[in-house]
């Protein structure tokens, strides 16, 4: 079955400085690669998503880069801000459909 | 607004005990999904549900079940719960079709097995 890995586990980045997190996959038939953002207490919530038939998607501070030859792709927080310290989570999902394999996820704190 | 609510918030049991935890959504949606969150670990598959009456087993599916006997509720099922089904469960819903996948989870429940 598909396996994810996310890296790092934790980030620490200064306010107003990008953060970067970084997951690989295992199963080439995967096509669609979800990011999550779980606020302290809080449900996971979809912030973005890319499918395989795209390399880079942007939505205002946020962006996911894909790299199917290498099976990884990336989530870019520029200008970071206090609110967006939370646990951020990577997801993979391919032939079994709506079936997602999500990564460890990244703790990412924000220092003002 | 998708909702989807968990019957507990908080849960305590002992070892042994059959314990039922219950997810609902008010969308609509085919699918639905029970994850357990720990540290690190991030979200694991227990069991998923495609279709009224119909399961599959996810990436951890050892002492858990499940029931999907409507279309808007799926409930998992600890048969005789342990120590090491400590853990928060988070229940999520999605379309079966359309182009975007998004799962709608649950607040979670978080489960204490003394």
């Amino acid at each position: 079955g598909e396996n994810v890995e996310q890296h790092p586990s934790t980030l620490s980045v200064q306010e107003g400085d990008s953060a970067v997190i970084k997951c690989t996959y295992s199963d080439s038939a995967s096509n669609y690669f979800p990011w999550y953002k779980q606020e302290l207490g809080k449900r996971p919530q979809l912030i973005i998503d890319i499918r395989s038939n795209v390399g880079e998607k942007k939505d205002q501070r946020i962006a996911v880069t894909l790299n199917k030859t290498a099976k990884h792709f990336s989530l870019h927080i520029t200008e970071t801000q206090p609110e967006d310290s939370a646990v951020y989570f990577c997801a993979a999902s391919g032939a079994a459909g709506n079936k997602l394999t999500f990564g460890g996820g990244t703790r990412v704190l924000v220092k003002p | 607004d998708v909702k989807v609510t968990q019957s507990s918030r908080y849960l305590v049991k002992r070892t042994g005990e059959k314990v039922f935890l219950e997810c609902v959504q008010d969308m609509d949606h085919e699918n639905m999904f029970w994850y357990r969150q720990d540290p690190g670990l991030g979200l694991r598959l227990i069991y998923f549900s495609y279709d009224v009456k119909m399961k599959e087993k996810g990436d951890i599916p050892e002492g858990y079940s499940v029931s999907r006997e409507k279309k808007e509720r799926f409930s998992l099922i600890l048969e005789s719960a342990s120590t090491n089904q400590t853990s928060m469960y988070l229940c999520a819903s999605t379309n079966g079709g359309g182009r975007r996948n998004e799962q709608f989870f649950g607040p979670g429940t978080r489960l204490t097995v003394l």
